[in-house]
């Protein structure tokens, strides 16, 4: 099984941009882009999903390529408490040949 | 509030035990999942049910069963257990889907710890 790839970490400041981005070659026709945030000591939780092109909501965007084989979340102005992991999802569990990542370590800084 | 309740938040077992790890759900799921998490491995799939009494094997069904007599309960089974099950293991649930259409509900992860 192929797995998406993320970057293992990155670093940001309070009140920056991050955009991190999930490569996915292999994505299926019908297959959904979904994100997860997870804090330490927690379940991931939801943050995002999108098919093609741009989707917003009150926490982030995910821009999303006409060839789908890679998709970015965008986290606006971060703060501290936007310190966790994230995860993309291609696909669902289990039908996927895609499955989840080894997730993306975000630290936010003062 | 929708909730995925995990018997145990942490767990100590000794070799060679028969280790049972209990999910609920209360949102009617037909999706649920047992996942495990290992530092620097990510999020690895072990089992998953699309309905009662149906399993399917995930990424790393090695050493593991499952039993789903009923909707809302998924429970996963360590036969035997040994020190490389010490883990992270987390349950999920969502609605039916093949295409991740639904997001996934996730528990708040049992720490197994296998001596």
């Amino acid at each position: 099984l192929a797995k998406t790839t993320q970057p293992i970490s990155m670093d940001s400041y309070e009140g920056q941009e991050v955009n991190i981005t999930c490569s996915h070659n292999n994505i299926a026709t019908n297959d959904y882009i979904t994100w997860y945030q997870q804090f330490p000591s927690q379940g991931p939780r939801f943050i995002i999903q999108g098919y093609k092109t741009k989707v917003t909501n009150e926490v982030a965007s995910l821009f999303i390529p006409a060839d789908r084989k890679s998709s970015t979340l965008s986290l606006p102005r971060v703060s501290l408490s936007d310190t966790a992991v994230y995860y993309c999802l291609v696909g669902e569990a289990g039908y996927s040949t895609l499955t989840f990542g080894k997730g993306t370590m975000l630290l936010v800084s003062p | 509030d929708v909730k995925v309740t995990q018997s145990s938040r942490y767990l100590v077992k000794r070799t060679g035990e028969k280790v049972f790890l209990e999910c609920v759900q209360d949102m009617d799921h037909e999706n649920m999942f047992w996942y495990r998490q290992d530092p620097g491995l990510g999020l690895r799939l072990i089992y998953f049910s699309y309905d009662v009494k149906m399993k399917e094997k995930g990424d790393i069904p090695e050493g593991y069963s499952v039993s789903r007599e009923k909707k809302e309960r998924f429970s996963l089974i360590l036969e035997s257990a040994s020190t490389n099950q010490t883990s992270m293991y987390l349950c999920a649930s969502s609605l039916p889907g093949t295409s991740g259409e639904n997001e996934q509900f996730f528990g708040p992860g049992t720490r197994l710890t296998v001596l």
